[in-house]
């Protein structure tokens, strides 16, 4: 069975701190997808990533960054120089999209609270 | 592209009323996908359709749910019978086929059962 466990349930840290996001996942397939999203106080998921399981290259996008680990089954996110419009929930999530109709698997989440 | 669209975007029903929601897809999307988010929790999938064909549901899925998609254009999801269990907030997300191309989420809409 296909899980993802965000470890973290909370992270408060202060302005200009960085701060990294855990992923753990859990998938028999060797062709899946790893996802990430931010979701703000107002609802809407807000895509940030997408990596496929042959992609192991880190990836940096202004202050994201994202380290995909197969051998540890990690895919973790990290927010260099944090603002406070970093605040929101953050979603971990897997899909296979060739055995599973292309379903996301959400983690639990993690709510980011950046302090001013 | 005009972005998922979900109405409406709050509901507050009585127990024991029916609701029904909506969700307008990108249009090229073929798929499209209902998820429920609990407070505290990340969304838990539904079901899915590729065109107006219902290809998956999950167990979540009782028989109070139904879900429809005529004619491959826009969705409805109807709860029958509400209970306080059911309130959440209702997602709905497109894609073209699939993980490769990526989703596209709606805003949402929040159930609340009275």
């Amino acid at each position: 069975a296909q899980k993802v466990t965000q470890a973290q349930t909370e992270i408060s840290v202060v302005e200009k701190e960085d701060v990294t996001l855990d992923c753990v996942y859990e998938t028999r397939d060797t062709t899946y997808y790893l996802f990430w999203y931010k979701q703000p106080p107002s609802g809407e998921l807000v895509f940030l990533i997408r990596r496929n399981s042959f992609d192991e290259q880190n990836e940096i996008s202004g202050r994201y960054s994202w380290n995909f680990q197969k051998s540890t089954s990690s895919f973790n996110f990290t927010i260099t120089a944090s603002q406070v419009v970093d605040s929101a929930v953050y979603f971990c999530a897997l899909s296979d999209d060739y055995n599973q109709g292309g379903k996301l698997i959400f983690g639990q989440g993690t709510e980011l609270s950046v302090k001013p | 592209d005009t972005g998922v669209s979900q109405d409406p975007r709050h509901k507050i029903t009585k127990r024991g009323q029916n609701v029904t929601f909506r969700c307008d897809p990108i249009s090229e999307h073929n798929r499209l996908y209902w998820y429920r988010q609990t407070l505290g929790q990340g969304p838990e999938f539904l079901t899915y359709f590729q065109n107006e064909a219902q290809l998956e549901k999950s167990r979540l899925l009782s028989d109070r749910f139904s879900a429809e998609r005529p004619k491959g254009s826009f969705s409805t999801l109807e709860i029958q019978r509400t209970e306080q269990g059911d309130s959440a907030m209702y997602l709905c997300a497109s894609s073209r086929q699939g993980a490769h191309y990526g989703y596209t989420f709606g805003s949402g809409t929040r159930l609340t059962v009275v």
